[in-house]
């Protein structure tokens, strides 16, 4: 029974360049979410996505920061143009369909370690 | 807005010692859900318990024990006979009708 699957574990891009992360969420999953987690600090959320919808994306930096969630295939959240500050663990999450999404268990990925030279 | 305060940055034990992690919440949301989850060293995130907000009936997983009292929005967790395998990263988190919310946890070290 696989968990949430999360590529690449590491990721090291330079100033300017793009990063892709992606996000396979637990079998039997409609809903994943992203979070960002800086050194020493809790995790953000980013954005709420179901499959072809991103339902909010209060949490996510209004430029160079884009999710999508298609029809087949994972998740993905991309970085445009990343910056310094950009380097941080990002997570995805999965939880079943509910009417009150953000209450039902969110299994978590192992992350994503994007560092930016 | 909602608010998770973990107070304690850090705690160090010696094996077999209990420990507790205070959580701390605010929220305006009459239907709400509490969170643990724990980062290891190695870095993921493990699910440990979802409590609602209409259950204050403390909970017992083994060594795990968690204290709701929503008189004082605590959410506490304790581990008994601490292990080294303990050793991690804990968050607290709170859901409402808006996304989770998470503490800035609370790193524990057991010490052989």
């Amino acid at each position: 029974n696989a968990g949430v699957m999360q590529n690449p574990r590491h990721l090291v891009r330079r100033r300017g360049q793009e990063a892709r992360l992606r996000c396979s969420p637990m079998k039997g999953h409609s809903h994943v979410y992203w979070y960002r987690q800086l050194p020493e600090e809790g995790l953000k959320f980013m954005v709420y996505l179901q499959k072809e919808n991103i339902i909010d994306e209060s949490g996510m930096p209004k430029e160079r920061f884009s999710a999508e969630f298609p029809k087949e295939g994972p998740s993905i959240l991309r970085i445009q143009q990343v910056v310094r500050g950009d380097s941080a663990a990002y997570f995805c999450a999965s939880s079943l369909a509910s009417g009150t999404p953000y209450q039902e268990t969110q299994y978590f990925g192992p992350g994503t370690r994007l560092l930016v030279l | 807005a909602q608010k998770v305060t973990q107070a304690q940055t850090e705690i160090s034990v010696v094996e077999k010692e209990d420990v507790t992690l205070d959580c701390v919440y605010e929220t305006r949301d009459t239907t709400y859900y509490l969170f643990w989850y724990k980062q290891p060293p190695s870095g993921e995130l493990v699910f440990l318990i979802r409590r609602n907000s209409f259950d204050e009936q403390n909970e017992i997983s083994g060594r795990y024990s968690w204290n709701f009292q929503k008189s004082t929005s605590s959410f506490n967790f304790t581990i008994t006979a601490s292990q080294v395998v303990d050793s991690a990263v804990y968050f607290c988190a709170l859901a409402g009708n808006t996304p989770l919310v998470f503490g800035k946890g609370t790193r524990l070290s057991v010490i052989a």
